[in-house]
């Protein structure tokens, strides 16, 4: 079993529709959570990053950590074409700059 | 900052020639990760530097592979010899240590090198 499974999708939704992106793990040791975005032919680029559990908004974009069920979310409200992409999400434990990456759930905004 | 240099951008080679990837990471940045990414297992680590000394390797996946850091600026990856198994896109990031309350750092991907091994 992967330290962390992400479903990879595809997934594909209509503009202006929310989408919930998610990502489960298995080590308790995890204490940064972060999600990348991948655009095709490009390298990933840090979206948003939580430390421990707890909600985090920036925009239209927010991220969701839920420890106790090792469970982490990924929320884009009024998507757009400009947000198809593959989002990976990301983990790493205190002092330790490693992360550990899902597979990314590659996402089709259709206008 | 131009950020994370990578050449080339895309490498065809035959079974069992060696093949050299190169990155230069951003400025300051103390920490050099190499990474593997295909569509089945996504991206692996492979190797990551800090101050150029090589701090976890376990994610090298043979001998074939091996990894550099001469100084502060530059990086090579190694394949040899390489077997149509290593194709796959290769991306270096770095970063730099944030020791503030509640942060952490972030990578910083370069554009990848897509090796093809025929």
């Amino acid at each position: 079993q992967k330290e962390v499974e992400q479903d990879p999708g595809p997934l594909s939704v209509p503009e202006g529709a929310i989408v919930s992106l998610n990502c489960t793990y298995s080590n308790s040791a995890f204490q940064y959570f972060m999600w990348y975005r991948q655009y095709s032919r490009k390298g990933p680029e840090l979206l948003m990053y939580t430390y421990s559990s707890g909600n985090k908004e920036d925009g239209r974009f927010t991220a969701q950590v839920d420890k106790s069920s090792k469970y982490i979310s990924l929320f884009i409200r009024d998507s757009q074409p400009s947000d198809s992409a593959t989002y990976l999400c990301a983990m790493s434990g205190d002092g330790n700059e490693k992360l550990t990456f899902g597979t990314g759930t590659r996402l089709t905004i259709i206008p | 900052d131009a950020g994370v240099i990578q050449s080339p951008r895309h490498e065809v080679t035959e079974m069992g020639q060696e093949v050299t990837l190169r990155c230069k990471p951003i400025s300051g940045h103390d920490y050099l990760f190499w990474y593997r990414q295909t569509m089945m297992r996504g991206l692996e680590l492979l190797i990551y530097f800090n101050n150029n000394v090589p701090i976890d390797d376990s994610g090298m996946p043979e001998d074939r592979f091996s990894a550099k850091m001469p100084n502060a600026s530059f990086s090579t990856l190694k394949i040899q010899p390489s077997e149509p198994r290593d194709s796959a896109v290769y991306f270096c990031a770095s970063s730099i240590t944030v020791v503030l309350a509640g942060g952490t750092d972030t990578q910083y991907f370069g554009p990848g090198t897509r090796l093809t091994v025929l």
